[in-house]
């Protein structure tokens, strides 16, 4: 059965170091999501993407973040000047439609 | 106040109980979600209802828009059934918004 891929499992970097997390989605999909879970808490929206754009973004997806899909296979979220507090499990999801998202399994990323 | 709302946080059940989960919401959706979190992290998607009621194995999803309320149940529960199950509505476009999940342990 076709599933996301994530990449790397765990991201261990420093404060205010660049980190681009990777993705691969199901291939026939054509919309992409970003999701992140600080530990002990509920799973929080980041962005949407469809169409060489993002559709829409929430306000945790400030400046030092971004979103690309560099070919026709990857989805990558790369995030600036990590923050402590951007320690999280990062979860990358893809639809067909805006319907049934299927979900990676996350990359955990440590700032130190 | 969260928009959506889950409960009980913790269920513990002995294996072949009928368990049910409750979300409630309080912002106009265009459908809902119910997610399955594993102890690794994993998630899952289980369902997506706009309206009326979805069934798939051993589980079980209603939805009551008027009411706000949608619940998941599980028959016949069994020991791997354990796991974080959330609840998210998709709100505006694309932008799913989750509840704080319920954690479900089934004792053999």
């Amino acid at each position: 059965e076709p599933e996301v891929t994530q990449t790397p499992s765990h991201q261990v970097t420093q404060m205010g170091q660049e980190v681009i997390l990777r993705c691969v989605p199901i291939s026939n999909h054509l919309y992409f999501y970003w999701y992140r879970q600080i530990l002990g808490q509920k799973v929080e929206f980041l962005v949407s993407f469809y169409n060489n754009e993002i559709s829409e973004k929430s306000e945790i997806f400030d400046d030092q973040f971004s979103v690309e899909r560099p070919d026709g296979s990857n989805f990558t979220l790369k995030i600036r000047s990590t923050k402590l507090e951007d320690s999280a499990m990062y979860f990358c999801a893809s639809s067909s439609s805006w319907d049934t998202q299927y979900f990676g399994p996350g990359t955990r990323l440590t700032v130190l | 106040k969260n928009e959506v709302e889950q409960s009980p946080q913790n269920l513990t059940a002995q294996e072949g109980e009928f368990i049910t989960i409750n979300c409630s919401y309080s912002v106009g959706i265009s459908a809902l979600h119910w997610l399955q979190q594993h102890p690794g992290g994993g998630i899952v998607s289980l369902f997506m209802l706009s309206s009326g009621k979805k069934k798939h194995g051993r589980l079980i999803a209603t939805i009551n828009i008027q009411e706000k309320h949608s619940s998941l149940h599980i028959t016949a529960s069994h020991p791997r059934d354990s796991a974080v199950y959330i609840c998210a509505v998709l709100t505006s476009g694309s932008r799913l918004t989750f509840g704080e999940g319920t954690q479900l342990t089934v004792n053999p």
